[in-house]
């Protein structure tokens, strides 16, 4: 069983368009994450949320909207997608003050 | 602010010779410090972590890294490197927790046969 997973794998569109990214964890954390790894492989946080709230937002653009319905799934909507959107991006999950993150595959989005 | 430096983007080492990864840590208190490990294509996957005590931890597939608190540092070693461990390496600190984790930039290990 995949501890953390993230749906699609591979996201390949237009400018202009909006998608979604999806995940889901079955290991009873309260916290999950949204990370974008670039093409230099550095690793950003983006958002945070605690048992469905919203804790950080790492100046993101608000295009990126991200929703939680439960505390076992973070999903990530990006509106208007632009070409420096193109990354790699990653979910994570932890249990609350454990510090450990644990990671999705990740989702390789490329934007024309 | 909190911040993680891998001083090295590239290192390059023949197999079974021994490794070492630099990483230096900025944390305004006693940090939770960890190494997680990319192959190709993949996510991360956790490989050691310092919360307290030893300052010596042992991880997975052969690794161990050392905390020393005087030299801000948490270098990750390995006795004897396999083809296998040709991957991104990333050091992170933070307390976790809402906070999540702040990465270095990653050292990519490449292995010569």
């Amino acid at each position: 069983d995949t501890a953390v997973s993230q749906t699609p794998k591979y996201l390949v569109t237009q400018m202009g368009n909006d998608k979604s990214i999806k995940c889901e964890q079955n290991l009873g954390h309260d916290t999950m994450y949204w990370y974008k790894q670039d093409s230099k492989k550095f690793l950003k946080i983006m958002f945070s949320y605690n048992n469905k709230e919203l804790i950080i937002n790492e100046t993101v653009p608000n295009r990126f909207s991200p929703k939680s319905p439960d505390k076992a799934h973070l999903n990530l909507h990006i509106n208007s997608l632009e070409l420096g959107d193109s990354a790699v991006y990653f979910c994570a999950s932890s249990p609350n003050m454990a510090g450990e993150l644990f990671f999705g595959e990740g989702s390789r989005l490329t934007v024309l | 602010a909190q911040s993680v430096t891998q001083p090295d983007i590239h290192i390059t080492v023949s197999e079974g010779a021994s490794l070492e990864l630099r990483c230096n840590y900025s944390y305004g208190a006693t940090p939770y410090l960890f190494w997680y490990v990319q192959s190709p294509g993949q996510g991360l996957q956790l490989l050691l972590k310092y919360f307290s005590g030893d300052t010596l931890v042992q991880g997975i597939k052969g690794f161990e890294a050392e905390f020393k608190r005087s030299q801000s540092s948490f270098n990750l070693r390995k006795p004897s490197v396999h083809w296998s461990d040709a991957a991104e390496y990333f050091c992170a600190v933070g307390r976790g927790g809402a906070d999540g984790l702040t990465f270095g930039k990653g050292t990519h290990l490449i292995i010569q046969p």
